[in-house]
C-alpha cells in the first residue's frame, strides 16, 4: 500500500533562518507530488506541484523554492524565513496519468516562524 | 478573486442535514472533489463527482452540481459530532494542478 510521510511534524524557526520541509512517498511510482500551505487553519493553497524528477511547477513565487531530487522525495525550502511563512504546510501525491485520482496528504508540518 | 470559493463557517445540531456550498470559475473542471480535515491532520478524500453528472449519493453524502452556475455543494444527512471539521471543495482543472477552496469550518453542536 501506498504511504506518505512528511517531517518534522511540527517546528520553531526564528525569522532569516533556512528551511528544509521533507515529503517523500512510498508504494508507487511516478506520482505528482504537491506542496500546500494552509495560513490560520483556514483555506489551502497551492506553492509547488511536481510531474517529474527535477520537474517544478510555482504557484506562489515567493522565497520559498522546491526540489524533487528522487522521484518520491519532494522538498520545500527557504533561504531566510518570514514571519509570513508560518502556517501549516501539506504535502500530497496523486497517481500520474489517470484522470480521476484522488489526493493523498500528509500529516503537515506545522511551523512558526518566531 | 479565488479560484474556489466556500463560506467560511457553518453551525448545525447533531441530527440535522448540513449543506455545505462551493463555487468556481474556471468550466474546464472535469472533476470536483469534498476534502475532510480534522484538527492538525492532512485532507482525506471524502466524495467526488465528474462534470457530466448533476448529482451523486455515498451513504449519508449528497452532492449536487449545477454546471451553469458552477455551484457544488455536499449535503451530510445525520450530522454527528464527528462530522466537525473543516470541509474542502477541491476541483482539478488543466493539467495536474488541484485546486482548494477556502474551506469551511462545521461546527456540530448538541
Amino acid at each position: 500500500s501506498q504511504t506518505i510521510h512528511q517531517w518534522p511534524a511540527t517546528l520553531v524557526q526564528p525569522v532569516g533562518s533556512p528551511l528544509s520541509l521533507e515529503c517523500t512517498v512510498e508504494g508507487t511510482s511516478n506520482p505528482n507530488l504537491y506542496w500546500y500551505r494552509q495560513a490560520a487553519g483556514r483555506g489551502l493553497q497551492l506553492l509547488f506541484y511536481s510531474v517529474g524528477i527535477g520537474q517544478i511547477s510555482s504557484e506562489v513565487p515567493q522565497n520559498l523554492s522546491a526540489s524533487r531530487p528522487q522521484d518520491r522525495q519532494f522538498i520545500l525550502s527557504s533561504k531566510k524565513l518570514l514571519l509570513s511563512d508560518s502556517g501549516f504546510y501539506l504535502c500530497a501525491w496523486r497517481i500520474r496519468g489517470r484522470r480521476n485520482t484522488e489526493a493523498f496528504f500528509g500529516q503537515g508540518t506545522r511551523l512558526t516562524v518566531v | 478573486g479565488e479560484d474556489v470559493e466556500q463560506s467560511l463557517f457553518l453551525s448545525v445540531r447533531e441530527g440535522d442535514s448540513s449543506v455545505i456550498n462551493c463555487t468556481y470559475t474556471d468550466s474546464s473542471s472535469t472533476y470536483l472533489y469534498w476534502y475532510k480535515q480534522e484538527p492538525g491532520a492532512g485532507l482525506q478524500l471524502l466524495t467526488y463527482i465528474f462534470s457530466n453528472m448533476d448529482m451523486k449519493q455515498d451513504q449519508r453524502l449528497t452532492v449536487l452540481l449545477n454546471k451553469k452556475d458552477k455551484h457544488l455543494s455536499l449535503r451530510i444527512a445525520d450530522t454527528q459530532t464527528g462530522d466537525s471539521a473543516i470541509y474542502f471543495c477541491s476541483r482539478r482543472g488543466g493539467g495536474n494542478k488541484l485546486t482548494f477552496g477556502t474551506g469551511t469550518q462545521l461546527k456540530v453542536e448538541l
